[in-house]
Protein backbone atom coordinates (compact mmCIF):
# COMPACT_ATOMS: atom_id res chain seq x y z
CA UNK A 1 0.00 0.00 0.00
CA UNK A 2 1.12 3.15 -0.44
CA UNK A 3 1.84 5.48 2.48
CA UNK A 4 2.56 8.79 3.38
CA UNK A 5 5.83 9.79 5.55
CA UNK A 6 6.16 12.58 8.02
CA UNK A 7 8.71 12.92 11.09
CA UNK A 8 7.87 11.05 14.03
CA UNK A 9 8.35 14.16 16.51
CA UNK A 10 8.63 17.87 16.74
CA UNK A 11 9.43 20.48 19.09
CA UNK A 12 8.20 24.07 19.33
CA UNK A 13 7.65 27.05 21.52
CA UNK A 14 4.58 29.25 21.92
CA UNK A 15 4.72 32.40 19.43
CA UNK A 16 6.51 30.24 16.67
CA UNK A 17 5.33 28.95 13.34
CA UNK A 18 5.70 25.06 13.05
CA UNK A 19 6.01 23.82 9.58
CA UNK A 20 5.23 19.53 9.41
CA UNK A 21 6.45 17.99 5.86
CA UNK A 22 4.68 14.92 4.77
CA UNK A 23 5.82 13.05 1.42
CA UNK A 24 3.22 11.08 -1.06
CA UNK A 25 4.96 9.72 -3.90
CA UNK A 26 1.97 7.68 -4.70
CA UNK A 27 -0.61 10.08 -4.65
CA UNK A 28 -3.12 9.91 -7.21
CA UNK A 29 -4.70 12.28 -9.56
CA UNK A 30 -8.04 12.30 -7.40
CA UNK A 31 -6.73 12.17 -4.50
CA UNK A 32 -6.79 15.48 -2.18
CA UNK A 33 -4.14 15.94 0.60
CA UNK A 34 -5.71 15.96 4.05
CA UNK A 35 -4.43 16.96 7.40
CA UNK A 36 -6.25 16.00 10.63
CA UNK A 37 -5.13 16.55 14.24
CA UNK A 38 -5.83 14.46 17.40
CA UNK A 39 -6.12 15.70 20.73
CA UNK A 40 -5.31 12.47 23.67
CA UNK A 41 -8.27 10.70 23.86
CA UNK A 42 -10.30 12.48 21.27
CA UNK A 43 -10.87 11.18 17.93
CA UNK A 44 -9.19 12.99 14.98
CA UNK A 45 -10.28 15.98 13.26
CA UNK A 46 -10.11 17.42 10.00
CA UNK A 47 -7.84 20.82 9.79
CA UNK A 48 -6.84 21.39 6.16
CA UNK A 49 -7.26 20.39 2.63
CA UNK A 50 -6.10 20.99 -0.75
CA UNK A 51 -5.42 19.69 -4.13
CA UNK A 52 -2.29 22.02 -5.27
CA UNK A 53 -0.89 25.12 -4.72
CA UNK A 54 -1.72 26.88 -1.21
CA UNK A 55 -5.13 26.79 1.18
CA UNK A 56 -5.26 29.29 4.04
CA UNK A 57 -8.06 28.84 6.70
CA UNK A 58 -8.52 30.61 10.02
CA UNK A 59 -6.14 27.37 11.53
CA UNK A 60 -3.67 26.54 8.94
CA UNK A 61 -1.97 27.01 5.76
CA UNK A 62 -0.91 23.81 3.46
CA UNK A 63 1.75 24.64 0.87
CA UNK A 64 1.06 22.10 -1.86
CA UNK A 65 4.10 22.04 -5.08
CA UNK A 66 3.46 21.32 -7.98
CA UNK A 67 4.23 17.69 -8.22
CA UNK A 68 1.85 16.77 -5.44
CA UNK A 69 4.59 14.37 -3.96
CA UNK A 70 4.45 15.84 -0.93
CA UNK A 71 2.95 18.89 1.61
CA UNK A 72 3.69 21.55 4.29
CA UNK A 73 1.73 22.36 7.19
CA UNK A 74 2.16 25.61 8.62
CA UNK A 75 0.60 26.47 12.09
CA UNK A 76 1.42 30.32 12.63
CA UNK A 77 2.23 31.42 15.89
CA UNK A 78 1.90 28.23 17.82
CA UNK A 79 0.05 27.61 21.79
CA UNK A 80 0.15 25.06 24.21
CA UNK A 81 -3.01 23.89 22.99
CA UNK A 82 -2.01 23.15 19.91
CA UNK A 83 -0.10 20.17 21.27
CA UNK A 84 -1.21 17.23 19.40
CA UNK A 85 -0.67 14.60 16.67
CA UNK A 86 -0.76 15.94 13.24
CA UNK A 87 -2.04 13.25 10.59
CA UNK A 88 -1.04 13.70 6.57
CA UNK A 89 -3.50 11.94 4.04
CA UNK A 90 -2.73 11.41 0.42
CA UNK A 91 -2.60 7.60 -0.14
CA UNK A 92 -4.47 6.45 -3.19
CA UNK A 93 -7.79 6.16 -0.55
CA UNK A 94 -9.93 8.03 -3.86
CA UNK A 95 -9.57 4.85 -6.05
CA UNK A 96 -9.74 1.98 -2.75
CA UNK A 97 -11.58 3.73 -0.13
CA UNK A 98 -9.15 2.76 2.47
CA UNK A 99 -8.46 5.80 4.59
CA UNK A 100 -5.36 5.25 6.01
CA UNK A 101 -3.61 7.17 8.44
CA UNK A 102 0.14 6.85 9.18
CA UNK A 103 1.68 6.98 12.44
CA UNK A 104 1.28 10.96 12.35
CA UNK A 105 3.30 13.87 13.76
CA UNK A 106 3.37 14.42 17.63
CA UNK A 107 4.11 18.37 18.03
CA UNK A 108 4.84 19.28 22.00
CA UNK A 109 4.53 23.34 22.33
CA UNK A 110 6.54 24.41 25.38
CA UNK A 111 6.08 27.39 27.03
CA UNK B 1 -27.27 13.76 15.16
CA UNK B 2 -24.58 16.58 15.90
CA UNK B 3 -21.89 13.87 15.24
CA UNK B 4 -20.75 10.52 15.26
CA UNK B 5 -21.68 8.61 18.37
CA UNK B 6 -19.78 5.72 19.33
CA UNK B 7 -21.12 3.46 22.42
CA UNK B 8 -20.38 2.28 25.14
CA UNK B 9 -17.57 5.21 25.74
CA UNK B 10 -15.15 2.29 28.22
CA UNK B 11 -16.02 -1.33 28.33
CA UNK B 12 -13.66 -3.57 30.99
CA UNK B 13 -14.56 -7.35 29.74
CA UNK B 14 -13.28 -10.57 30.40
CA UNK B 15 -10.31 -12.31 28.31
CA UNK B 16 -12.18 -15.13 25.81
CA UNK B 17 -15.83 -13.41 25.96
CA UNK B 18 -17.41 -11.47 22.93
CA UNK B 19 -18.13 -7.72 22.60
CA UNK B 20 -20.41 -5.49 21.24
CA UNK B 21 -19.18 -1.84 19.83
CA UNK B 22 -21.52 0.73 18.31
CA UNK B 23 -21.54 3.14 15.76
CA UNK B 24 -23.80 6.03 14.95
CA UNK B 25 -22.57 8.25 12.08
CA UNK B 26 -23.77 11.28 10.80
CA UNK B 27 -27.27 11.25 9.21
CA UNK B 28 -26.93 10.77 6.06
CA UNK B 29 -23.18 10.10 5.72
CA UNK B 30 -22.90 7.03 3.11
CA UNK B 31 -19.49 6.24 4.76
CA UNK B 32 -18.31 4.53 7.57
CA UNK B 33 -14.93 3.40 8.54
CA UNK B 34 -13.30 1.65 11.92
CA UNK B 35 -10.13 1.90 13.34
CA UNK B 36 -8.11 0.83 16.46
CA UNK B 37 -5.60 2.87 18.08
CA UNK B 38 -3.19 1.22 20.21
CA UNK B 39 -2.00 3.36 23.39
CA UNK B 40 0.48 5.80 21.99
CA UNK B 41 0.10 4.36 18.53
CA UNK B 42 -1.77 5.90 15.22
CA UNK B 43 -4.51 4.46 13.78
CA UNK B 44 -5.27 1.38 12.41
CA UNK B 45 -7.54 1.24 9.54
CA UNK B 46 -9.84 -2.03 9.92
CA UNK B 47 -12.91 -1.33 7.75
CA UNK B 48 -15.31 0.62 5.95
CA UNK B 49 -18.40 0.72 4.57
CA UNK B 50 -19.83 2.23 1.47
CA UNK B 51 -23.87 2.38 2.40
CA UNK B 52 -24.36 -1.61 4.20
CA UNK B 53 -21.40 -2.99 1.64
CA UNK B 54 -17.99 -3.62 3.06
CA UNK B 55 -16.02 -3.69 -0.35
CA UNK B 56 -12.94 -5.00 1.79
CA UNK B 57 -12.51 -6.79 5.12
CA UNK B 58 -8.69 -7.44 4.70
CA UNK B 59 -7.94 -4.85 7.37
CA UNK B 60 -9.82 -6.80 10.11
CA UNK B 61 -6.65 -8.31 12.32
CA UNK B 62 -8.33 -11.76 12.65
CA UNK B 63 -11.74 -13.86 12.03
CA UNK B 64 -13.09 -13.05 15.34
CA UNK B 65 -13.36 -9.91 14.27
CA UNK B 66 -16.68 -8.65 12.55
CA UNK B 67 -18.38 -5.97 11.67
CA UNK B 68 -21.91 -4.98 9.85
CA UNK B 69 -24.09 -1.77 8.93
CA UNK B 70 -27.69 -1.66 8.22
CA UNK B 71 -30.10 1.05 6.67
CA UNK B 72 -26.69 2.60 6.00
CA UNK B 73 -26.76 4.05 9.36
CA UNK B 74 -25.56 2.38 12.58
CA UNK B 75 -22.94 0.17 12.55
CA UNK B 76 -21.62 -2.89 15.11
CA UNK B 77 -17.91 -3.77 15.15
CA UNK B 78 -17.77 -7.33 17.05
CA UNK B 79 -14.78 -8.79 18.95
CA UNK B 80 -15.23 -12.88 19.70
CA UNK B 81 -13.31 -14.36 22.32
CA UNK B 82 -11.47 -11.32 23.15
CA UNK B 83 -7.96 -11.29 24.21
CA UNK B 84 -5.65 -8.87 25.94
CA UNK B 85 -4.31 -7.34 22.55
CA UNK B 86 -7.52 -5.89 21.88
CA UNK B 87 -7.33 -3.74 24.33
CA UNK B 88 -7.31 -0.59 22.35
CA UNK B 89 -9.62 2.14 21.36
CA UNK B 90 -12.07 1.65 18.58
CA UNK B 91 -12.61 4.83 16.67
CA UNK B 92 -15.50 4.90 13.82
CA UNK B 93 -15.93 7.62 11.73
CA UNK B 94 -18.66 8.60 8.70
CA UNK B 95 -17.98 11.00 5.59
CA UNK B 96 -20.20 12.12 2.92
CA UNK B 97 -19.08 9.89 0.20
CA UNK B 98 -15.95 8.01 -0.26
CA UNK B 99 -12.92 10.20 1.51
CA UNK B 100 -10.54 11.28 -0.87
CA UNK B 101 -12.95 11.93 -3.63
CA UNK B 102 -13.90 15.43 -4.85
CA UNK B 103 -11.97 16.78 -1.08
CA UNK B 104 -14.19 15.40 1.51
CA UNK B 105 -13.49 14.83 4.95
CA UNK B 106 -14.21 12.32 8.32
CA UNK B 107 -15.77 13.30 10.87
CA UNK B 108 -15.00 10.63 14.12
CA UNK B 109 -16.29 9.68 17.14
CA UNK B 110 -14.80 9.70 20.70
CA UNK B 111 -14.08 6.17 20.71
CA UNK B 112 -14.74 3.36 22.74
CA UNK B 113 -11.84 2.40 25.37
CA UNK B 114 -11.58 -1.29 25.32
CA UNK B 115 -9.84 -3.09 28.38
CA UNK B 116 -9.48 -7.00 28.62
CA UNK B 117 -8.48 -8.14 31.84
Amino acid sequence: LAKTTQPISMDSYEGQEVNITCSHNNIATNDYITWYQQFPSQGPRFIIQGYKTKVTNEVASLFIPADRKSSTLSLPRVSLSDTAVYYCLGDGSSNTGKLIFGQGTTLQVKP
Amino acid sequence: GAGVSQSPSNKVTEKGKDVELRCDPISGHTALYWYRQRLGQGLEFLIYFQGNSAPDKSGLPSDRFSAERTGESVSTLTIQRTQQEDSAVYLCASSPIIVGQLGTEAFFGQGTRLTVV
